[in-house]
């Protein structure tokens, strides 16, 4: 029940193109959802997050979709970039604990 | 901008041996996390600390592992007794005020077990 499932495993996107990552989870307490960025040999670092109390939350080119009854969300990156070539990873969290618990990441590629 | 730092970079040791990871988070701070993340694998977290207690514990935090905060800024994992599956990347994570607050990471510790 705590599982995040993340999907797909990799993603091959052409520059200027929309890269979509979707996440799904089971736990109804979780109400934090961030999605983190990794460069290889980093750390991961927060690049959006939702609570459950919007549907949509927009960050210049970064989106997050937010489905509560279909316990979904999604990350959408518009006019995708060279630069944005990365691992994604979302994750969840809720009040009762501090652990994010994260999904199995998506390897992206921005081809110029 | 601040940021979370991790000692050392990479860390080699052989099975059995005790390694100690050191993390300086964010100075105004206050909750402290330990993530690992396997090569290739997703980031699992470890330990959550507050007020110089665990706040949570992943079953993967057995009694082989240990947080302390020995000052007011380090904050340590140690692995007493190495295995090679300890062989992962280690993050250490800060955040300011609650569990749903921004946690910041640092650039990890490389640990490989021989």
């Amino acid at each position: 029940q705590q599982q995040v499932k993340q999907s797909p495993q990799s993603l091959i996107v052409q520059k200027g193109g929309i890269s979509i990552i979707n996440c799904a989870y089971e736990n109804t307490a979780f109400d934090y959802f961030p999605w983190y960025q990794q460069f290889p040999g980093k750390g991961p670092a927060l690049l959006i997050a939702i609570r459950p109390d919007v549907s949509e939350k927009k960050e210049g080119r970064f989106t997050i979709s937010f489905n509560k009854s279909a316990k979904q969300f999604s990350l959408h990156i518009m006019d995708s970039q060279p630069g944005d070539s990365a691992t994604y990873f979302c994750a969840a969290s809720h009040n009762a604990g501090n652990m994010l618990t994260f999904g199995g990441g998506t390897r992206l590629m921005v081809k110029p | 901008e601040p940021e979370v730092t991790q000692t050392p970079s990479h860390q080699v040791t052989q099975m059995g041996q005790e390694v100690i990871l050191r993390c300086v988070p964010i100075s105004n701070h206050l909750y402290f996390y330990w993530y690992r993340q396997i090569l290739g694998q997703k980031v699992e977290f470890l330990v959550s600390f507050y007020n110089n207690e665990i706040s949570e514990k992943s079953e993967i935090f057995d009694d082989q592992f240990s947080v302390e905060r020995p000052d007011g800024s380090n904050f340590t994992l140690k692995i007493r007794s190495t295995k090679l599956e300890d062989s992962a990347m280690y993050f250490c994570a800060s955040s300011e005020i609650q569990s749903t607050d921004t946690q910041y990471f640092g650039p990890g510790t490389r640990l490989t077990v021989l």
